[in-house]
């Protein structure tokens, strides 16, 4: 079983709508968890990261929450547009920070 | 400013000829290096990484192998190349004094037929 399970697999929405991406794990012990955005034929690019005592977090229109308590997080993004067309992976590290963990990523597509 | 590069960007090779995918990193020293592998809809897996020159951990048993020459330079080979061995190469770099987060490079998206 993955250490780190996403949800949904799969989403799609119309622009301008919100949606939140989910991250369950079981990582222990905790060193931090990070979102990633994978444009289709790219490489992921970080958007948040977060550690244990934060438990909120912002990069613009996205959102992170981390609750260390229930090992969860989510990824919610305001206002949705074309561009946000992407997968988006949850990354939690164990130890020192260099054991990462990845989860399988949820494709999001925006449609106009 | 550190920059990570990765070619060819795009290959496609026959079962059974060899491989040889190359990632440098520009602008850093002594980084962490890896190898992941992305097939079609499916998440990252992590193939090598390695901590320094000459050092190759690797994560799953397979037909390729990953070396490192010089300090910013880590190579994915293969003698012989399987069907199963086509998806989306990524290599990625980290360092201590950014958290070990991870910077990734283009990808090579390698087709075997």
């Amino acid at each position: 079983k993955n250490q780190v399970e996403q949800s949904p697999q799969s989403l799609i929405i119309l622009e301008g709508k919100n949606c939140t991406l989910q991250c369950n794990y079981t990582v222990s012990p905790f060193s931090n968890l990070r979102w990633y955005k994978q444009d289709t034929g790219r490489g992921p690019v970080s958007l948040t990261i977060m550690t244990f005592s934060e438990n909120t977090k912002s990069n613009g229109r996205y959102t992170a929450t981390l609750d260390a308590d229930t090992k969860q997080s989510s990824l919610h993004i305001t206002a949705s547009q074309l561009s946000d067309s992407a997968s988006y992976i949850c990354v939690v590290s164990a130890g020192i920070g260099n054991d990462m963990r990845f989860g399988a990523g949820t494709r999001l597509t925006v449609k106009p | 400013s550190q920059t990570i590069h990765q070619w060819p960007a795009t290959l496609v090779q026959p079962v059974g000829s060899p491989l040889s995918l190359e990632c440098t990193v520009e602008g850093t020293s002594n980084p962490n290096l890896y190898w992941y592998r992305q097939a079609a809809g499916r998440g990252l897996q992590l193939l090598f990484y390695s901590v320094g020159i000459g050092q190759i951990s690797s994560e799953v048993p397979q037909n390729l192998s990953a070396s490192r020459p010089q300090d910013r330079q880590f190579i994915l080979s293969s003698k012989k190349l399987l069907l199963s061995d086509s998806g989306f190469y990524l290599c990625a770099w980290s360092v201590l004094h950014r958290g070990y987060e991870q910077y990734f490079g283009p990808g090579t998206r390698l087709t075997v037929t």
